[in-house]
């Protein structure tokens, strides 16, 4: 059973910035796991903001971007907005089979 | 315009079965893969089901194999979802997808599995 990890819970006030990251319980996570990164907000259906570790879509904001860092994939947020508030999910993918993280929350206070 | 919408959803008696459809509109849908993601209430995404532009390439969860069926129809621009046996657990949101390069997700369909 593979397990893709992310934080929780972040608080970042606004104007900051955050680092949100995903991990695999198989170990380092690649560009070969294409990352995929959506936005949610309460309500509201699932919004993508980054695929295939780094490229954004033509709705993403530029505040955000993706990476690999430490053997994890990882969103960025640079200049948090308020209206930046939401639940952000990491996908991964897996020899055909996709499995998507736990979701971080992130507040804005 | 550019949009998924799933239609389909309602409730069901457990070990009844219910087809989702999610129709396409605004791209070739033709030439991308497709997916079934689903969120029980309070909770987060689970990834379903994905299936090839041919619907020739298959796969699953292993919460759904062997219950669920993903299929798709190219000349109607739309992807379907079989799911029978189905349990308590199943209730939830069920999104379709579309590859992640295209970055699409439809608005959702609620299916609620209950006696």
């Amino acid at each position: 059973q593979t397990v893709v990890t992310q934080e929780p819970s972040l608080t970042v006030s606004p104007g900051g910035t955050v680092t949100l990251t995903c991990a695999s319980s198989t170990g380092a996570v690649t560009s070969d796991y294409y990352p995929t990164w959506s936005q949610q907000k309460p309500g509201q259906a699932p919004r993508a903001l980054i695929y295939t570790t780094s490229n954004k879509h033509s709705w993403t904001p530029a505040r955000f971007s993706g990476s690999l860092l430490g053997g994890k994939a990882a969103l960025t947020l640079s200049g948090v907005q308020p209206e930046d508030e939401a639940e952000y999910y990491c996908l991964l993918h897996y020899s055909g089979v996709h499995v998507f993280g736990g979701g971080t929350k992130l507040t804005v206070l | 315009e550019v949009q998924l919408v799933e239609s389909g959803g309602g409730l069901v008696q457990p070990g009844g079965s219910l087809r989702l459809s999610c129709a396409a509109s605004g791209f070739t849908f033709s030439r991308h893969w497709m997916h079934w993601v689903r969120q029980a209430p309070g909770k987060g995404l689970v990834w379903v089901s994905r299936i090839d532009s041919d619907g020739n390439s298959l796969t699953y969860a292993d919460s759904v194999k062997g219950r669920f069926t993903t299929s798709r129809d190219n000349a109607k621009n739309t992807l379907y979802l079989q799911m029978n046996s189905l349990r308590a657990e199943d209730t939830a949101v069920y999104y379709c997808m579309s590859e992640t390069v295209l970055g699409l997700w439809g608005q959702g369909t609620l299916v609620t599995v209950s006696s």
